[in-house]
């Protein structure tokens, strides 16, 4: 089945630790994009990806990092800049050739709590 | 400022009552609006683009309409499979293809 893949589900972070999650996508879409979801609060952008080895900060870059160099995997790097890293985060990936109004699809998210 | 602002927070409905949610934007150049459901735990599902005002689109018991400040999501005769939070998000004239999202409104539907 095509679809968005993120991983690990849940992740744990030391302090001053970085971590990276994992997102892929077998549906063949040039644009991917990373979100941050906290309690009560829509969806924040953090960084996006319209084809590969290009990518733009959202409103939120301040302490994550992204790479784009393959088509269907966009990882995110949280580092030990970002201060309150504690939240939900979704990948969602969205198809440029259709035209610029094509919803993006989402995975199912990766909770990321501080020990 | 570009805003999208959703209401209710929360709604609880008995089965079989129906009801809408509300999504209103202050933006300029509205080029898309979407809704989403997105289960607890779950990234959320796409339901709906609509352009235009005066545009309704249907899917089961969920009709979603526009107008030039706000979207209702109607829900007819909910079960308590359509408990879920529903979110909608707006692409504007000037942001490409990113999208600003409203709080999201947690729908409870009682048996």
């Amino acid at each position: 089945d095509g679809g968005i893949t993120q991983s690990p589900k849940y992740l744990f972070r030391k302090e001053g630790q970085n971590v990276t999650l994992s997102c892929e996508q077998n549906l063949n879409h040039d644009a991917m994009y990373w979100y941050r979801q906290d309690p009560g609060q829509g969806l924040r952008l953090i960084y996006y990806s319209q084809i590969v080895n290009d990518f733009q900060k959202g409103d939120i870059a301040e302490g994550y990092s992204v790479s784009r160099e393959k088509k269907e995997s966009f990882p995110l790097t949280v580092t030990s800049a970002q201060k309150n890293p504690t939240a939900f985060y979704l990948c969602a990936s969205r198809d440029r050739v259709l035209g610029s109004n094509q919803p993006q699809h989402f995975g199912d998210g990766t909770r990321l709590s501080i020990l | 400022e570009d805003q999208v602002t959703q209401s209710p927070e929360a709604l609880r409905l008995q089965e079989g009552e129906s009801s809408s949610l509300n999504c209103s934007y202050t933006v300029s150049g509205l080029r898309g609006l979407f809704w989403y459901r997105q289960d607890p735990g779950k990234g959320p599902e796409f339901l709906f683009t609509l352009y235009s005002a005066g545009e309704e689109k249907e899917k089961e018991r969920l009709k979603a309409t526009l107008t030039k400040k706000e979207s209702f999501l109607h829900i007819t005769a909910p079960k308590p499979e359509d408990s879920a939070t529903y979110l909608c998000a707006v692409r504007m004239e000037t942001s490409g293809s990113r999208l600003t999202f409203g709080e999201g409104t947690q729908l409870t539907v009682n048996p």
